[in-house]
């Protein structure tokens, strides 16, 4: 059992490249997010989704686009990249929005130069 | 806004020192609450929630957490630390109704324990 699996782990992009980063999870969850973290601000929340083709904005939206085609699968994607944008990004998915835990993924981390 | 209050950006422990973290939510309301802990280089790990009942809950790795609804804290605590506690810990909550089980995280506690 796989949990949440994100792909890449690792990528370096240079300013204006786009990317797209992919979450998938196989424990049948409805809810699916997507965070970046940041040294000293703890986790943020970019976008999210609470169910297949359904996804909304989270805290810091600017700059990601997201797609939930699928319910296993949530797509964060970046146009095009600015340094800002250098961060570890997380991905999560939980079976509903409330009194439930959520499993997180592994991570990617992306380098702007 | 809603926002998470994590009092220590770093604690420095003694093996076998008593451990305790604070953590502050914003304002009332119904809550779950979490902490997560990161161990260098890999994801979040869920070490305890609350979602109702006994305020005093019990985790993994011998970590226990005390909600207290009046001063709106979830802080941490565990008797004794070990060196492999060495981690980043984050409390999270979410609020009932508002965004969707969003969790809000704090900007996590840095725990160093010398061996």
């Amino acid at each position: 059992n796989a949990g949440v699996t994100q792909t890449p782990k690792f990528r370096v992009l240079k300013t204006g490249q786009s990317m797209t980063l992919l979450c998938a999870q196989d424990m049948n969850h409805e809810y699916m997010y997507w965070y970046r973290q940041d040294p000293g601000m703890g986790l943020r929340l970019i976008h999210y989704s609470v169910g297949e083709g359904t996804t909304a904005k989270g805290e810091v939206p600017d700059g990601y686009n997201v797609s939930r085609l699928k319910k296993q699968n949530f797509l964060l994607g970046l146009e095009s990249a600015a340094p800002s944008q250098t961060s570890v990004y997380f991905c999560a998915s939980s079976f509903r929005g409330w009194n439930t835990e959520a499993f997180f993924g592994q991570g990617t981390r992306l380098t702007v130069v | 806004a809603q926002s998470v209050s994590q009092h220590n950006h770093h604690v420095i422990l003694s093996e076998a020192a008593s451990l305790e973290l604070g953590c502050n939510y914003s304002y009332g309301g119904t809550v779950n609450l979490f902490w997560y802990v990161q161990y260098p280089g890999q994801h979040l790990q869920l070490l305890l929630k609350y979602f109702s009942g006994d305020p005093l809950v019990k985790g993994i790795k011998g970590f226990e957490a005390e909600f207290i609804k009046s001063k709106f804290s979830f802080n941490l605590r565990k008797p004794s630390v070990q060196w492999s506690d060495t981690a980043e810990y984050f409390c999270a909550v979410t609020y009932y109704g508002g965004s969707q089980g969003n969790l809000i995280f704090g900007k996590g506690t840095k725990l160093s324990v010398k061996p």
